[in-house]
């Protein structure tokens, strides 16, 4: 199975700020890479896939980017509503696996 | 608009069974697969496996194989999970999504299994 690293586990950071949030695979996963974003009691959300597409309705202040192993999700100008979790997901082979999630929270 | 509602709280014995059920709606249910995720407490998402919503056919995680099934039923546009031989570490919720482009684009609201004696 191929293992996801996400760096850092957890950030603190303040409304305006720039966030810039890591994933490793352990091996080439070209950019078959999704970000989600996920707050306790509701369904996790799809913001960019094939590393760096946003999905419909996602503010452009999410950027992503990478390819092979490193990849990076960039929110810059944090707004209240972007403090939750994040995930990264694999998407090259089965099983897909996700990181262990970095939690931004509000300074 | 596509949503995905599935059923509510369980709480079983150890040993027992669950199924959880995720009725598609805003869209053909036969054209898209349904997948499962689950999330425990304090831990990561877990990707379950999927079914072919079209043609019925299911591919497991190695992790699950043993244990679950994935059924659909077309004429309900709802696709079921069930897990079985509970252990109080399958407490968790458990999402159904559908894929899109790459990820998964659409998720149910989660149901909570909980595994306690």
């Amino acid at each position: 199975d191929i293992q996801m690293t996400q760096s850092p586990s957890s950030v603190s950071a303040s409304v305006g700020d720039s966030v810039t949030i890591t994933c490793r695979a352990s091996q080439d996963i070209s950019t078959w890479l999704v970000w989600y974003q996920h707050k306790p009691g509701t369904a996790p959300r799809l913001l960019i896939y094939t590393t760096s597409i946003l999905q419909s309705g996602v503010p452009s202040r999410f950027s992503g980017s990478g390819s092979g192993t490193d990849f990076t999700l960039t929110i810059s100008s944090l707004q209240p509503e972007d403090f939750a979790t994040y995930y990264c997901q694999q998407a090259n082979s089965l099983p897909y696996t996700f990181g262990q999630g970095t939690k931004l929270e509000m300074k | 608009q596509v949503q995905l509602a599935q059923s509510g709280a369980e709480m079983k014995k150890p040993g027992a069974s669950v199924r959880v059920s995720c009725k598609a709606s805003g869209y053909t249910f036969t054209s898209h697969a349904i997948h499962w995720v689950r999330q425990a407490p304090g831990q990561t998402l877990e990707w379950m496996g999927w079914i072919n919503a079209g043609n019925g056919n299911a591919k497991y995680s190695q992790k699950f194989q043993d244990r679950v099934t994935f059924t659909r039923d077309t004429s309900a546009s709802t696709a079921y999970m069930e897990l079985s031989s509970l252990k109080s570490e399958d407490t968790a919720f458990y999402y159904c999504a559908r894929p899109g482009e790459l990820g998964f684009d659409y998720w149910g609201q989660g149901t909570l299994v909980s595994v306690s004696s």
